[in-house]
C-alpha cells in the first residue's frame, strides 16, 4: 500500500457522460499530480496541485478539470467522454512542489476508466 | 523540452539471466533528476530509484543496479539473476526546471521473465 488512495478502481461508462475520479494523497504530502496512461500515448502528465493551488499543467483536455480541496484530497473531472478517454488514470503525491531527489512522487493504484 | 527514450519495448529472458534496460534522456537543464519506476501486472507504479545530475555514482540494491553516464545521457538499469517476479513494465523518468519540473516518462520496457 503506497498510501495514495484512488477511487474508484474501475469505472465503465458511456460516451458523452461525466465522471469524477478521487485521490487522497499520502499523509503529509501537499502536492497531487494526475497522469493518464493509455496504450498509444503512454504516461502523460495532466495537472499538478500544491496545497490547493494549481501549479503545473500538462496535456489536459479542456473537457477535463481538477481541483484540490482544503483537506488536500483531489478530484479529476472528466466530461463529454469519448472512446479515446479510456485509460488508466493515476494520482501521485509528494511532499513538496517539484519532482526531485528529495521530492519523489508516490503513485496510487490507478483508476481504470472504460468508455463504451 | 525534455525527453526520455526507452528504445526496448519488450525484453524476454529466462529466469536467472541478467537483463539491462536502456534509458536515454534529453534535457537543457544542468540540474535534473532521473527516476526508475516499476509497473507490475497488478498495475500500480512503484518507485525504485532516484538520481540527481550531480551524482554519477553507480548504485546497487540487491539484484538491481543502475549505471548513470552523463557523457552519454544514459541511466541504464540492470536486473541480475532475474526472477519471475521481476516481470513488469519498467519506466525511466526525468524532471527538471526546463519542463516546469514535471516528471516526464519514457515509453516503458516490458520485461518478461520465463521460468
Amino acid at each position: 500500500d503506497s498510501g495514495v488512495t484512488q477511487t474508484p478502481k474501475h469505472l465503465i461508462t458511456a460516451t458523452g457522460q461525466r465522471v469524477t475520479l478521487r485521490c487522497s494523497p499520502r499523509s503529509g504530502d501537499l502536492s497531487v499530480y494526475w497522469y493518464q496512461q493509455s496504450l498509444d500515448q503512454g504516461l502523460q502528465f495532466l495537472i499538478q496541485y500544491y496545497n490547493g493551488e494549481e501549479r503545473a499543467k500538462g496535456n489536459i483536455l479542456e473537457r477535463f478539470s481538477a481541483q484540490q480541496f482544503p483537506d488536500l484530497h483531489s478530484e479529476l473531472n472528466l466530461s463529454s467522454l469519448e472512446l479515446g478517454d479510456s485509460a488508466l488514470y493515476f494520482c501521485a503525491s509528494s511532499p513538496g512542489l517539484a519532482p526531485s531527489g528529495a521530492n519523489v512522487l508516490t503513485f496510487g493504484a490507478g483508476s481504470r476508466l472504460t468508455v463504451l | 523540452a525534455q525527453k526520455v527514450t526507452q528504445a526496448q519495448t519488450e525484453i524476454s529472458v529466462v529466469e536467472k539471466e541478467d537483463v539491462t534496460l536502456d534509458c536515454v534522456y534529453e534535457t537543457r537543464d544542468t540540474t535534473y533528476y532521473l527516476f526508475w519506476y516499476k509497473q507490475p501486472p497488478s498495475g500500480e507504479l512503484v518507485f525504485l530509484i532516484r538520481r540527481n545530475s550531480f551524482d554519477e555514482q553507480n548504485e546497487i540494491s540487491g539484484r538491481y543496479s543502475w549505471n548513470f553516464q552523463k557523457s552519454t545521457s544514459s541511466f541504464n538499469f540492470t536486473i541480475t539473476a532475474s526472477q519471475v517476479v521481476d516481470s513488469a513494465v519498467y519506466f525511466c523518468a526525468l524532471s527538471g526546471e526546463a519542463a516546469g519540473n514535471k516528471l516526464t516518462f519514457g515509453g516503458g520496457t516490458r520485461v518478461l521473465v520465463k521460468p
